[in-house]
């Protein structure tokens, strides 16, 4: 049973591009969870989806971000006209089910770089 | 707003010793609350979890103990190895809310 798989683990963007982050959950879950991680520093989280519905935006930047979760293939992350500041890992978690002790597995993260 | 507050920020210890990295939460909503460990250039993996309605837990050489008066929680790590270097993040969630601490950088020395 593989793990949560992201692709790219490595992307290089020039200002102003746009990037594309895909997350596959492990086989089975149905919610996905991303975060945005920067050089030291803790996980913050961006946005919940379940499949085709977005859950919890509240974390995620109002412009030129977005996320969707379609009924077939992986999740996207998607974030227009990019900026320096954006260079980040981008972690994908899925989990099984909602409520209480649902575990999230990660995945290893795409590592975005602005240049 | 930090929800979760982790310390310390980095922390060394000798190969054998204890290490102890200590979290306080703000939510008393929160109702489940795990560690991760993350290594350099991977995703966070789960290590521990513990619910409020019990103190402690204890998976071989790491134990989580939770003070819910004082909504605090600890990770321990005895007999701490070279090869748990890494860094360790704990969280607090609710449903499907899970908010993060900053992370603590653990260097076990040989």
């Amino acid at each position: 049973n593989a793990g949560v798989m992201q692709n790219p683990r490595h992307l290089v963007r020039r200002r102003g591009q746009e990037a594309r982050l895909r997350c596959s959950p492990m086989k089975g879950h149905s919610h996905v969870y991303w975060y945005r991680q920067l050089p030291e520093e803790g996980l913050k989280f961006m946005v919940y989806l379940q499949k085709e519905n977005i859950i919890d935006e509240s974390g995620m930047p109002k412009e030129r971000f977005s996320a969707e979760f379609p009924k077939e293939g992986p999740s996207i992350l998607r974030i227009q006209q990019v900026v320096r500041g954006d260079s980040a890992a981008y972690f994908c978690a899925s989990s099984q089910t909602s409520g209480t002790n649902n575990e999230q597995f990660f995945g290893p993260g795409t590592r975005l770089t602005v240049l | 707003q930090q929800q979760v507050k982790q310390s310390p920020q980095s922390l060394i210890v000798q190969k054998g010793g204890i290490s102890i990295i200590n979290c306080a939460y703000e939510n008393t909503a929160f109702d489940y609350f795990p560690w991760y460990q993350q290594f350099p250039g991977k995703g966070p993996a789960l290590l521990i979890a513990i619910r409020p309605d019990v103190s402690e837990k204890k998976e071989g050489r790491f134990t989580i103990s939770f003070n819910k008066s004082a909504k605090q929680f600890s990770l321990h790590i005895m007999d701490s190895q070279p090869g748990d270097s890494a860094t360790y993040f704990c969280a607090a969630s609710m449903r499907n809310d899970m908010r993060f601490g900053a992370g603590t950088r653990l260097t076990v020395k040989p």
